[in-house]
């Protein structure tokens, strides 16, 4: 079974300082894809990262990074320079090719930007 | 380019009745996947259409059911609503099913069952 799992329920940051979210994950499929989003108070799931479980590579967008360490199966969320409307929930994903390809999400993780 | 759209935004039901929502993918999207989110529950996999065919189910009742037009739009249906049945209701779109596909969710129904 596909598991993710998030142990920060919140987290606060000083604006433009950066900041860790926490991911783990359980699967036996070897091909599989992480994701990372960002859900502010209007409901909608903001895509911002996506890691491949054969990318050698950590991915990076802009201000995020994923700190991907595979034989820990972590996932970890980096945010640099925060800023104020970095202040919403943040969920880690996992969808792997042989279990149907649908999304697994961890609880979330509250971030509060502090000015 | 539009994104996802779910209509309608918000929604208040009375428990044994039924509702449809509506979720438009982006042009050009094929698949179309559903998710509840519930505050006990966290997010949980309803379904996915691609091709007007599902190709998954999550663990839900009977109650729970949709279907994909030619258009590629979707819709789900619920029966005999109950009170759990309270949530927020998301859609994806992507090209076609797949890990390395990218997922567009949408705004969300937020449905409330009194």
């Amino acid at each position: 079974a596909q598991k993710i799992t998030q142990t920060q329920p919140g987290m606060f940051v000083q604006e433009k300082e950066a900041v860790t979210l926490d991911c783990t994950y359980d699967t036996s499929d070897p091909s599989y894809g992480l994701f990372w989003y960002k859900q502010p108070s209007s409901g909608e799931m903001i895509f911002l990262i996506y890691q491949g479980s054969y990318d050698q590579q950590n991915a990076t967008e802009g201000r995020y990074s994923l700190n991907f360490q595979k034989a820990r199966k972590s996932a970890n969320l980096v945010i640099s320079a925060s800023q104020l409307g970095d202040s919403a929930m943040y969920f880690c994903a996992m969808r792997a090719t042989n279990t149907g390809n649908q999304f697994y999400f961890g609880t979330g993780t509250s971030l509060t930007v502090i000015p | 380019k539009a994104g996802v759209t779910q209509t309608p935004r918000y929604l208040i039901k009375t428990r044994g009745q039924q509702v449809t929502l509506s979720c438009s993918p982006i042009s050009g999207h094929r698949s179309v996947s559903w998710y509840q989110q519930t505050p006990g529950q966290g997010l949980q996999f309803l379904f996915e259409y691609f091709s007007e065919t599902q190709r998954n189910k999550g663990n839900f009742p009977g109650r729970f059911s949709g279907r994909q037009f030619s258009n590629s739009r979707s819709e789900m249906n619920v029966s005999t609503l109950e009170l759990g049945d309270s949530a927020l209701y998301l859609c994806a779109s992507s090209l076609a099913p797949g890990a390395n596909y990218g997922y567009t969710f949408g705004s969300g129904t937020r449905l409330t069952v009194v």
